[in-house]
């Protein structure tokens, strides 16, 4: 199977300030890489889906970037409404495989 | 608007079994993939088993295999996981979720399984 990475497990961080979140595989994947935010008590949602592509209505401080084994989702000016947990999710091979999750919250 | 709805949780013995629902609505149900997905609370994601718009090709997560079954009924849009043979550790939050083959587009609210003595 492929395994997910991501870091860090958690994170603190200020309004308006960028926030970057990795997320590796053991394996290339190629660009087969999704990001879902889910806020507390609710089910998740996707974010980005290969690798770069923000779904539809989406804010566009999201964005996605990497290729092969390393991924990384950015926010560019963190808002209130950011608070979540986000995870990765790999789609070039089945089992489809999440990252352990990376927690953020408002300083 | 995109309705997934997930019903069918409860408490259950080990070694039981149950049977999940996930009743879809504004969209075209038979056109998409469907997936179950499970969640611990306060855990991460777990991918359980999909099935492809007509119903003839699923997959599984080596975990549930031979245990779990997922189905769909598109003439009433509704998706299925049946589940035997239970074990604790399958204790989670399940989602029913649409997509294509490999991307949870859109997810229900969940349905909460416990399996317990």
């Amino acid at each position: 199977d492929v395994q997910m990475t991501q870091s860090p497990s958690s994170l603190s961080a200020s309004i308006g300030d960028r926030v970057t979140i990795t997320c590796r595989s053991s394996q290339s994947i190629i660009y087969y890489l999704n990001w879902y935010q889910q806020k507390p008590g609710k089910a998740p949602k996707l974010l980005i889906y290969a690798a770069s592509n923000l779904e539809s209505g989406v804010p566009s401080r999201f964005s996605g970037s990497g290729s092969g084994t390393d991924f990384t989702l950015t926010i560019s000016s963190l808002q209130p409404e950011d608070v979540a947990t986000y995870f990765c999710q790999q789609n070039n091979k089945t089992p489809l495989t999440f990252g352990g999750g990376t927690k953020l919250e408002i300083k | 608007e995109v309705q997934l709805v997930e019903s069918g949780g409860g408490l259950v013995q080990p070694g039981g079994s149950l049977r999940l629902s996930c009743a879809a609505s504004g969209f075209t149900f038979s056109s998409y993939w469907m997936h179950w997905a499970r969640q611990v609370p306060g855990k991460g994601l777990v991918w359980v088993a999909r099935i492809d718009s007509t119903g003839f090709s699923t997959d599984y997560a080596d975990s549930v295999k031979g245990r779990f079954t997922i189905s769909r009924d598109n003439a009433k849009n509704t998706l299925f996981l049946q589940m035997n043979s239970l074990r604790a550790e399958d204790t989670a939050v399940y989602y029913c979720a649409r997509g294509d083959s490999s991307t949870l587009g859109h997810w229900g609210q969940g349905t909460l399984v416990t399996v317990s003595s």
